[in-house]
């Protein structure tokens, strides 16, 4: 079975653009969440959906957005993008909505370049 | 507030000897507990997790952690360190509802 799939691998953007990132779970999995990896850092949590709807979110601005599928699959938005916004993007899947003790399989990520 | 941290954003071992990597985290209620291991330019592995029960959990590729509730701590061992095992390693617990936190991460180096 193929893992969670993210696309694209690499991103190079401009300050104030927006950019779309793309996130397939693993078949049978309801639930996504994005994390956002700055380098030297540990992910932060940005999102978690659970068959179309917002589970949770972190303290993101709301220039960070979100959605699921019908299908499971998940796009992350960031809108006016800031240089601080170069970070490693991780998806993760999960069988569950409750992520405490299930869990998540994690995808290779989009680095996102901002210049 | 809630947090957790690592001690020590390197370490490094010579191949064969003890790994011994730090996670302590920050919370009144004992949290679900997790290790993590990065390759670069991969995403995320489980190698193990603490819920309930048996305080010395073990996962994969030879390590095992401890939880001691005492010390606030989980850290990370393996008894025999390979080539292989170099990478990056995050301690994570779910501190905040329903949102996993990780710490800043470890990057282990092993010697030849």
């Amino acid at each position: 079975d193929a893992g969670v799939t993210q696309s694209p691998t690499h991103l190079i953007k401009t300050r104030g653009q927006h950019v779309t990132l793309r996130c397939s779970p693993i078949s049978g999995h309801k639930s996504v969440s994005w994390y956002q990896q700055v380098l030297g850092q540990g992910p932060q949590f940005i999102f978690q959906y659970y068959e179309k709807e917002e589970r949770g979110r972190g303290n993101f601005p709301d220039r960070f957005s979100a959605r699921q599928f019908p299908n499971y699959s998940s796009e992350l938005n960031v809108n006016a993008l800031l240089l601080g916004d170069s970070a490693l993007y991780l998806c993760a899947s999960s069988k569950s909505p409750t992520l405490s003790y299930n869990e998540q399989f994690f995808g290779p990520g989009t680095r996102l370049t901002v210049l | 507030a809630q947090s957790v941290t690592q001690l020590g954003s390197h370490v490094s071992v010579s191949e064969g000897a003890l790994v011994l990597l730090r996670c302590n985290y920050s919370s009144s209620v004992p949290p679900y507990l997790f290790w993590y291991v990065q390759y670069p330019n991969q995403g995320l592995q489980l190698l193990l997790k603490y819920t309930t029960g048996a305080t010395l959990v073990k996962g994969i590729n030879g390590f095992e952690a401890e939880f001691k509730k005492s010390e606030t701590s989980f850290h990370l061992t393996k008894p025999s360190a390979h080539m292989s095992d170099a990478a990056e390693y995050f301690c994570a617990a779910f501190l905040q509802g329903n949102k996993l936190v990780f710490g800043a991460g470890t990057i282990l180096r092993v010697k030849s």
